[in-house]
């Protein structure tokens, strides 16, 4: 298949274990955030995204987390599965321009 | 299946040409978004329309230009291609006008420069 990022970090979890996958985003100003999943030759697959005015939101085995005072988001995946191997990205909404701003993406792999 | 349609999946251009990419959102969406992704820039916002009319440019060359047309579909025109600009190109939709709500995206049009 196709890669998407050959220089992107690299999380290797266990299958069956929690993967957590982390994200600083860089406004302040920001009042939305997403996260995508990506597998190779597709597009990015939207998986859950909170606004600003939360700080925890669950979806079916992800969770994710929001922490504004250190401008920092995380996706928690439950019982990892092989199916959820593939390149994750945040992004937020900055405000400016009302555009997506989306993070360099982490390539999560699922051991077996 | 997210609903967007992107065509052609793969193009194999030489440099100096011009191609187009196009774009039909999902059914009812108004918003059409075009990024770019390349191995070491990740996705880029290139330009946003919404029902017909140009709303955000982001880091688009002036080589490049979209127009989103009535029938909402949406092209995305590359001019005298760069190797440079060897990327995968990726159309997005959405109902409204700001991005704050879930961005549908297609599987892409792969543009190879050579």
């Amino acid at each position: 298949g196709e890669s998407v990022g050959l220089h992107l970090p690299t999380l290797s979890v266990q299958e069956g274990d929690n993967s957590i996958i982390n994200c600083a985003y860089s406004n302040s100003a920001s009042d939305y955030f997403i996260w995508y999943k990506q597998e190779s030759g597709k597009g990015p697959q939207f998986i859950i995204d909170i606004r600003s005015n939360m700080d925890k939101r669950q979806g079916q085995r992800v969770t994710v987390l929001l922490n504004k005072t250190v401008k920092h988001l995380s996706l928690q995946i439950a019982a990892t599965q092989p199916g959820d191997s593939a390149v994750y990205f945040c992004a937020e909404n900055t405000g400016a321009n009302s555009k997506l701003t989306f993070g360099k993406g982490i390539t999560l792999s699922v051991r077996p | 299946d997210s609903g967007v349609t992107q065509t052609p999946k793969h193009l194999i251009t030489a440099t100096g040409q011009r191609v187009t990419l196009r774009c039909s959102p999902r059914s009812g969406d108004l918003s059409v978004y075009w990024y770019q992704q390349s191995l070491d820039q990740g996705l880029q916002f290139l330009i946003h329309y919404y029902n017909g009319e140009e709303r955000a440019k982001g880091n688009i060359l002036e080589r490049f230009s979209a127009q989103q047309f009535p029938d909402l579909h949406s092209e995305l025109n590359l001019s005298s291609l760069e190797l440079g600009d060897s990327a995968l190109y990726f159309c997005a939709s959405s109902p409204w006008d700001r991005q704050n709500s879930p961005l549908h995206f297609g599987n892409g049009t792969r543009l190879t420069v050579t």
